[in-house]
Parts: C-alpha cells; sequence; structure tokens
C-alpha cells in the first residue's frame, strides 16, 4: 500500500523556467492538499483540490502558480517563470475524507524547488 | 478561523530527559487537534490526533499529548527523550470546513 508519491524529489531550474511537481496521493484518497515550507517558517496552505476540481485556493499565489488534479494521473503544482523566492519544499498530503480530517492527513515526502 | 501557536522555534533536552513541546491554539468550533514529526528530508508523519472523547491522547514512540479547553493547549510530551527522536514537531488545527492550519514548528535537539 503505497503511500503518497511526490516526485521528483530534488528539482533545480532556472530563473524563468517552469516547474512542475507532481503528486499521487494514497489508494483510496480523492483529496489532495499541497504545502509550502520555507525555511524557519511553518507549513502553509496553498490548494486543496478533489479529482477535477479546485475547493480551495486561497493560498496560491495568483501569479505564476496553478494546479490540477485530473481525472487520471497524479495531481500537477504548475510554477512559471520560477523566482528565487520559490526555493521552498513542497508537500502534497491525501486524505480519504475532505475537510473534517478526522484521520489526519498522510503526506508525501516532498519535491525541494530551489532556483538557480 | 483557527491559529496555532508554537512556543519555542527550538527545544533542547538531554537524552533521558522529559521531552515538552508547547502548542496553543484558537478555534471558533470545537477542534481536532494533531502533531505531525518531520525527520530531516522527509515528510511529515502523523504522530497523534485529538478529535473526541478522552483528553490524553497516546502516539507513536512513546509521546502523548492532553487537550486541555480551558487552556487552548496541545502540549507534548515524552517521559524520556531517545537521540532517535531529533526532528521537527508541527501541532495543526482543523474542524469542520477548515483547512488544517500548521504551526511553525519546533525543532527539538536531543544531547547525548
Amino acid at each position: 500500500n503505497a503511500g503518497v508519491m511526490q516526485n521528483p524529489r530534488h528539482l533545480v531550474r532556472r530563473r524563468g523556467q517552469e516547474a512542475r511537481l507532481r503528486c499521487s496521493p494514497m489508494k483510496g484518497h480523492s483529496h489532495v492538499y499541497w504545502y509550502r515550507q520555507l525555511p524557519e517558517e511553518g507549513l502553509k496552505f496553498m490548494v486543496y483540490l478533489q479529482k477535477e476540481n479546485i475547493i480551495d485556493e486561497s493560498g496560491m499565489p495568483k501569479e505564476r502558480f496553478s494546479a490540477e488534479f485530473p481525472k487520471e494521473g497524479p495531481s500537477i503544482l504548475r510554477i512559471q517563470q520560477v523566482v528565487r523566492g520559490d526555493s521552498a519544499a513542497y508537500f502534497c498530503a491525501s486524505s480519504e475524507y475532505g475537510q473534517d480530517l478526522i484521520g489526519g492527513y498522510t503526506f508525501g515526502s516532498g519535491t525541494r524547488l530551489t532556483v538557480v | 478561523a483557527q491559529s496555532v501557536t508554537q512556543l519555542g522555534s527550538h527545544v533542547s533536552v538531554s537524552e533521558g530527559a522529559l521531552v515538552l513541546l508547547r502548542c496553543n491554539y484558537s478555534s471558533s468550533v470545537p477542534p481536532y487537534l494533531f502533531w505531525y514529526v518531520q525527520y530531516p528530508n522527509q515528510g511529515l508523519q502523523l504522530l497523534l490526533k485529538y478529535t473526541t472523547g478522552a483528553t490524553l491522547v497516546k502516539g507513536i514512540n512513546g509521546f502523548e499529548a492532553e487537550f486541555k479547553k480551558s487552556e487552548t493547549s496541545f502540549h507534548l510530551t515524552k517521559p524520556s527523550a531517545h537521540m532517535s527522536d531529533a526532528a521537527e514537531y508541527f501541532c495543526a488545527v482543523s474542524r469542520g470546513s477548515y483547512i488544517p492550519t500548521f504551526g511553525r514548528g519546533t525543532s527539538l535537539i536531543v544531547h547525548p
């Protein structure tokens, strides 16, 4: 029973390039959450998705960032025209149930993005 | 609305000593409370959770936490620290329609 799978584990991009981060939720989980962890800061919520729907994107920067969770395949967090400030660890979590998280989240191991 | 405050970004203890990591929350509805642990270069693992019922919650690796409504606290404790407990610990609160909010994290340092 594989956990939440994120790839790549490490990603290096030059300023101005695009970064695509992938997340496959646990089997049976249809709710996906993306969080960003900056150095010396906690986890900041970015976006909550269900299959083919964005439920809550209140934590997403207004520009350059987008997320999707298609009917088939992993969830994708896409950052266009990356800047140095985008360097962070990006974590995906999934849950069986939505908003009322009785079970708590299951997290992936994260993608560490470095913008050079 | 909900928020979490973790007092102390770093806590240092000797091996075998008591571990106490503090978490205070605010929530407009009865909260669900969680503690997660993050080892270097890994994702977060759920340590324990409080939803309803008994206010003293036991988790993995000998950790436990007590929900104190009157103090709006959910402090994490372990009677005797082990070197392998060195990690980052995050407290989180959620309930109802709210996406979980995480604290800034507390780095636990264990000295031999």
